[in-house]
C-alpha cells in the first residue's frame, strides 16, 4: 500500500530564509508525485509535479522539489521565502498504474514571520 | 483563468439527514473526483467519476455516498443518512485526464450536530 509521510507538521521560518519541506512515500511501484498549497480558505493549488525524466522539478513561486528514487523522498524546497508562503503545503503520490486517485501526507504548515 | 467552483461553502446538518455538496468542474475536463478532510487529518480519497460512471473509489465512499453528474455541468455527492463522523471538509477535483493535473476547488465544510 503507498502511504506519505510528511516528517514535519509545522515549519516556523524567518523572511528571506531557505526552507526545505520533507516528504517521504512508500510504494513498490512507481509513482507520479505532487505537492500542493493550500493558502487560507482555498483550495489545494498544484506546485508542482514530477511524472518523469529531471529529477528537479520546477514550479510556481520559486519552489522546487528534487525526486529522489533510492531514498523515496520528493522535499519541497525555496531559496527565500516571503510571507506570502505562509500556508499549508501537502505532498501526494498517485500510483498510475492501480488509478488516479491521490494519496496524501497529513501536510506542513509553513509560517513566515519578519 | 477556469476553476472548480463548489456550493456550498459551508452546510450543518443535524445526523441523519441527506446532503449534497455541489461541484462545477472545469467546462472540458472529463475526470471528477471528491476527496474529503476531517479536522487535522490528512486529505482522504473518497471517489472518481468518468464516463458517467465511478471508475475508483476508497472504503470510506460505502453505501450511504453517492455520485451523480445530473447535468451537463455539475458534479454532486450525497450523504444519505449523515453521522458525526462525516463532518469535514469536502474538496472536488477534475481533470482532463486520468494522469493530468487535479484542479481542486475550495471545499464545502460540513458539520454535522
Amino acid at each position: 500500500a503507498q502511504s506519505v509521510t510528511q516528517l514535519d507538521s509545522q515549519v516556523p521560518v524567518f523572511e528571506e530564509a531557505p526552507v526545505e519541506l520533507r516528504c517521504n512515500y512508500s510504494s513498490s511501484v512507481s509513482v507520479y508525485l505532487f505537492w500542493y498549497v493550500q493558502y487560507p480558505n482555498q483550495g489545494l493549488q498544484l506546485l508542482l509535479k514530477y511524472l518523469s525524466g529531471s529529477t528537479l522539478v520546477k514550479g510556481i513561486n520559486g519552489f522546487e522539489a528534487e525526486f529522489n528514487k533510492s531514498q523515496t523522498s520528493f522535499h519541497l524546497r525555496k531559496p527565500s521565502v516571503h510571507i506570502s508562503d505562509t500556508a499549508e503545503y501537502f505532498c501526494a503520490v498517485c500510483h498510475y498504474q492501480a488509478g488516479t486517485a491521490l494519496i496524501f501526507g497529513k501536510g506542513t504548515t509553513l509560517s513566515v514571520s519578519s | 483563468e477556469p476553476e472548480v467552483t463548489q456550493t456550498p461553502s459551508h452546510q450543518v446538518t443535524q445526523m441523519g439527514q441527506e446532503v449534497i455538496l455541489r461541484c462545477v468542474p472545469i467546462s472540458n475536463h472529463l475526470y471528477f473526483y471528491w476527496y474529503r478532510q476531517i479536522l487535522g487529518q490528512k486529505v482522504e480519497f473518497l471517489v472518481s467519476f468518468y464516463n458517467n460512471e465511478i471508475s475508483e473509489k476508497s472504503e470510506i465512499f460505502d453505501d450511504q455516498f453517492s455520485v451523480e453528474r445530473p447535468d451537463g455541468s455539475n458534479f454532486t455527492l450525497k450523504i444519505r443518512s449523515t453521522k458525526l463522523e462525516d463532518s469535514a471538509m469536502y474538496f472536488c477535483a477534475s481533470s482532463t485526464g486520468g494522469r493530468e493535473t487535479q484542479y481542486f476547488g475550495p471545499g464545502t465544510r460540513l458539520l454535522v450536530l
